[in-house]
């Protein structure tokens, strides 16, 4: 079965401090792996995309990183803000002949506290 | 260029009513995706359609569900004589093209909730 498992379940913390989800993943075949970010009550916006050749992807304060060969995957905040608050989802693709189809973790709860 | 748009945001019914789900893509996407959040879960996988064509619906139950994506309009997600266990956020997506990069722009959801 595929699966996409995300840790911790939940994280606080102090704004401007930095912070690390992690996540595993079991799904085969593997085309690419993402993050999005979902506020509550709003669809999830993605935050980077990326294939099993590249190891790093930045967009501003959040880097992800992925390990093809140990399937694991991690979003990294830096100086967090108030507006970091949200669910953080990894999200695993497999590339079929009827299109992406996507597969979600169940997030990583972060609050951002002054 | 307006994102994706659902309607209605929050709909209920009583057991046995149908709910009929809205989506309408961003202006140039001809794939769209809906799926399914239950509460405390993550989104899971329900149907691709392109324009007046189902591609892949394995993500979709047997019965009581269908999607269309017609030509003009929206593209809709219906669910018939509905129980309390599909009461759950329904999202949609939409992109540009098809692609191993290919971004997914959600929609906000529908909250459906079944008396």
């Amino acid at each position: 079965k595929n699966q996409v498992e995300q840790s911790p379940q939940s994280l606080i913390i102090l704004e401007g401090k930095n912070c690390t989800l992690q996540c595993n993943y079991t799904v085969s075949p593997f085309s690419n792996l993402r993050w999005y970010k979902q506020d509550t009550g709003r669809g999830p916006v993605s935050l980077t995309i990326m294939t099993f050749s590249e190891n790093t992807k930045s967009n501003g304060r959040y880097t992800a990183t992925l390990d093809a060969d140990t399937k694991q995957s991690s979003l990294h905040i830096t100086a967090s803000q108030l507006s970091d608050s949200a669910s953080y989802i990894c999200v695993v693709s497999l590339l079929t002949g009827g299109g992406n189809k996507l597969t979600f973790g169940t997030g990583t709860q972060l609050k951002v506290e002054l | 260029n307006a994102g994706v748009m659902q309607n209605p945001r929050h709909l209920v019914r009583r057991r046995g009513q149908e709910a009929r789900l809205r989506c309408s893509p961003m202006k140039g996407h001809s794939h769209v995706y809906w799926y399914r959040q239950l509460p405390e879960e993550g989104l899971k996988f329900m149907v691709y359609l392109q324009k007046e064509n189902i591609i892949d619906e394995s993500g979709m139950p047997k019965e009581r569900f269908s999607a269309e994506f017609p030509k003009e309009g929206p593209s809709i997600l219906r669910i018939q004589q509905v129980v309390r266990g599909d009461s759950a956020a329904y999202f949609c997506a939409s992109s540009p093209e098809q692609g191993p990069q290919e971004t997914q722009y959600f929609g906000p959801g529908t909250r459906l909730l079944v008396l």
